[in-house]
C-alpha cells in the first residue's frame, strides 16, 4: 500500500524565515496534494500536484513535486504566524482519488 | 459558502451507546468519505462512497457503518461504541467526473467523539 514519509515532524522558526517540508512516497505518485490544519479544526486545501516536475505556488508557499513524482516539497517563504498549523500531503496511488493516503503531518509553529 | 457540513461538532458517548454523524456538502459532488485522525497515525479512511448509491470500506472499517441517504449526504454510525473509537472523525467530498482526472477533497470541521 502507498505510504507517505513527511519531514521534519514538527518545526519551530522566527517569523520571517524560510522552510522546507518534504513529503516521499514509496510509490509512484499519480495526484499529490497539500493541505493545512489549524488545532481543533478542518483541513484546508492548499494545492494539487500531478505532473513531475510541476511546481505551484499560492501566496508565499510553493509545492513542488519532483520528476520521478514519488517526493513532494512544500516551501513557505518569509514565514508569519498566520502560516502555523499542521501540513499534511495526501497521495492518490493510482490516479482513483478514492483512497487518498495521508502523512502523519508537520507541525508548524513560527514565532514572533 | 458552507461546503461540507458535519454535526455535530462534539459529543461524549458511554460504551455501548450507538450514534449516528451527519455529513452534508453542497458542492454537488459525487464521492464523499470518512476518516477518523489519531495522534501519531495521522487521517484513515473509513469508509467512502465514490458516487450516489454505492459505499465502500475503507482502510478501518470495522464497527462503523455508513449510508449514502442522496447525493449530499453521507452519514457515519457506531451501532456499538468503543473506547478504541475515541477520534475526531472528518467527512470529505471530491467531484469525481473522469476516471483520470484528480479533483481534490474538501473536508468538514470535524466531530470530536469522546466515548467513556
Amino acid at each position: 500500500s502507498q505510504e507517505l514519509e513527511q519531514s521534519p515532524q514538527s518545526l519551530i522558526v522566527q517569523e520571517g524565515k524560510n522552510l522546507t517540508i518534504n513529503c516521499t512516497s514509496s510509490k509512484t505518485l499519480y495526484g499529490l496534494y497539500w493541505y493545512k490544519q489549524k488545532y481543533g479544526e478542518g483541513l484546508i486545501f492548499l494545492m494539487m500536484l500531478q505532473k513531475g516536475g510541476e511546481e505551484k505556488s499560492h501566496e508565499k508557499i510553493t509545492a513542488k513535486l519532483d520528476e520521478k513524482k514519488q517526493q513532494s516539497s512544500l516551501h513557505i517563504t518569509a514565514s508569519q504566524p498566520s502560516h502555523a498549523g499542521i501540513y499534511l500531503c495526501g497521495a492518490d496511488p493510482r490516479g482513483s482519488n478514492y483512497k487518498l493516503t495521508f502523512g502523519k503531518g508537520t507541525l508548524l509553529t513560527v514565532n514572533p | 459558502n458552507a461546503g461540507v457540513t458535519q454535526t455535530p461538532k462534539f459529543q461524549v458517548l458511554k460504551t455501548g451507546q450507538s450514534m449516528t454523524l451527519q455529513c452534508a456538502q453542497d458542492m454537488n459532488h459525487n464521492s464523499m468519505y470518512w476518516y477518523r485522525q489519531d495522534p501519531g497515525m495521522g487521517l484513515r479512511l473509513i469508509y467512502y462512497s465514490a458516487s450516489e448509491g454505492t459505499t465502500d470500506k475503507g482502510e478501518v472499517p470495522n464497527g462503523y457503518n455508513v449510508s449514502r441517504l442522496n447525493k449530499r449526504e453521507f452519514s457515519l454510525r457506531l451501532e456499538s461504541a468503543a473506547p478504541s473509537q475515541t477520534s475526531v472523525y472528518f467527512c470529505a467530498s471530491s467531484e469525481r467526473l473522469y476516471r483520470d482526472s484528480n479533483q481534490p477533497q474538501h473536508f468538514g470541521d470535524g466531530t470530536r467523539l469522546s466515548i467513556l
